[in-house]
């Protein structure tokens, strides 16, 4: 099983649409949860923090399971600048501070 | 957010040939920086961590003799890849760490490196 594993995509919605995303991990030890946003050609950039109560920037609403050991983000109101690879992003064991990335999922908002 | 800068953005060299890659912390000092290589529509792939004044600890399946990192300083680390060919041609990322917060990471730009 992939540390962390995501559903590639693409994701292909019109703008103003509702879009989820899933991942899981498989390190039960794992403490610290993320979603970066990565453009094309480009580094990535952190998105949101995931907490285990769940948390909501704007439009975006991330949820974390820890007994399934999966993560989810929510984007409402899709806008065309949306359109990224999104990244899943755990910690390497309870105490570690390396990062392991899911290989992201891909999303194009359209007009 | 913590800046932290690539140079070069992009490089082409000969295969043999080896490059060397800075990453820098502008403003703050970095105690830890790590490493990693994307191929296309891959995920980043952890090479290894980096501690200034201490030698990096390498990710399972990378070679330390090929990948020559040094973190002399608490605001730069430099890559090397010696004697290059055309597989090490990728995405080559590297991130800093602020303690005060936790394990969140910063990024730089990225190199890309074509070995032709």
């Amino acid at each position: 099983r992939k540390e962390v594993e995501q559903d590639p995509g693409p994701f292909n919605v019109p703008e103003g649409a509702t879009v989820a995303f899933n991942c899981t991990y498989s390190n039960s030890a794992s403490q610290s949860f993320f979603w970066y946003r990565q453009d094309c050609r480009k580094e990535p950039k952190l998105l949101m923090s995931v907490y285990s109560s769940g948390n909501e920037d704007g439009r975006f609403t991330a949820q974390l399971n820890r007994a399934s050991q999966y993560i989810s983000l929510l984007i409402r109101d899709s806008k065309l600048s949306d359109s990224a690879t999104y990244l899943c992003v755990v910690n390497k064991g309870q105490a570690g501070t390396a990062l392991i990335f899911g290989k992201g999922t891909t999303l194009s908002v359209s007009s | 957010g913590a800046v932290v800068s690539q140079h070069p953005s992009w490089v082409i060299c000969k295969s043999g040939t080896s490059v060397k890659i800075e990453c820098r912390s502008l403003d703050f000092q970095a105690t830890t920086m790590f490493w990693y290589r994307q191929f296309p529509k891959q995920s980043l792939m952890l090479m290894a961590t980096s501690n200034e004044g201490s030698k990096a600890t390498y990710e399972q399946g990378v070679e330390k003799d090929k990948f020559l990192i040094n973190h002399a300083s608490l605001t730069l680390s430099t890559l090397t890849v010696t004697s290059a060919h055309p597989e090490d041609s990728s995405f080559y990322i590297c991130s800093a760490r602020i303690p005060e917060q936790g394990i969140l990471q910063f990024f730089g730009p990225g190199t890309r490196l074509t070995v032709l």
